[in-house]
């Protein structure tokens, strides 16, 4: 079945420092792929998504390349702020809309 | 427009206790998920319904979870009896309509579940 593995957390990064989270997936067909994103006790969010092959979503500075030929969709920033502190959730999405997600990656980042 | 509305935001129950969740759905969005969150873990699918009607609840445990979406607007979901390892977020969302690639979900902001 339809599967999504991302790095595990958490990562820690300074105030502007460049921001790499991986996540891979596994689907039969075209999946679409999405980045969410969880700000402590709030619900999620959907930050980008990508709908077909060598898209790019991008969405307050971030962005993420749907790349086929390695099943990947990472995601990354080049600035971050302490204010992107949050879970970042990489998930797919295929038959009937049912949206797989990975087990998310925590991002802290300090001052 | 008015996001997907979800109550109580918070519920502390003992094992072996019935809860039950309400959900809203945006206005118009006939498709509704219930996911399941445990800490430290992506979100599960448990339930999803197109309009009234249930299209994937392979992953609901049906011995002691309910979920119903009468006239396929708002919805609840049910525990009974509840168990140690249900402790967890439930979250409600909804999309437009099913079959629409790349829609994508608007979540509610989930209701956190304790049992004791």
């Amino acid at each position: 079945g339809d599967s999504v593995t991302q790095m595990e957390g958490p990562v820690t990064l300074s105030e502007e420092a460049f921001l790499t989270i991986n996540c891979t997936y596994t689907a039969t067909g075209y999946p679409s792929l999405f980045w969410y994103v969880q700000y402590p006790g709030e619900g999620l969010q959907l930050l980008l998504k990508a709908t077909k092959a060598d898209d790019k979503g991008s969405n307050k500075g971030f962005e993420a390349t749907y790349r086929k030929e390695t099943t990947s969709f990472h995601l990354e920033k080049g600035s971050v702020q302490v204010s992107d502190s949050a879970v970042y959730f990489c998930a797919l999405s295929g038959g009937y809309q049912k949206v797989t997600f990975g087990i998310g990656t925590k991002l802290q980042v300090i001052p | 427009e008015a996001g997907v509305a979800q109550s109580p935001r918070y519920k502390i129950i003992e094992k072996r206790q019935s809860v039950a969740f309400w959900c809203n759905p945006i206005s118009g969005h006939a498709t509704l998920y219930w996911y399941q969150q445990i800490l430290g873990q992506g979100p599960k699918l448990l339930i999803q319904f197109q309009n009234n009607g249930v299209v994937d609840d392979s992953q609901l445990p049906k011995d002691r979870f309910s979920a119903e979406r009468l006239k396929g607007v708002d919805s609840t979901l049910k525990i009974q009896p509840a168990k140690l390892e249900d402790s967890a977020v439930y979250l409600c969302a909804s999309s437009p309509r099913q079959g629409r690639k790349g829609t994508g979900y608007t979540f509610g902001s989930g209701t956190r579940l304790t049992v004791v």
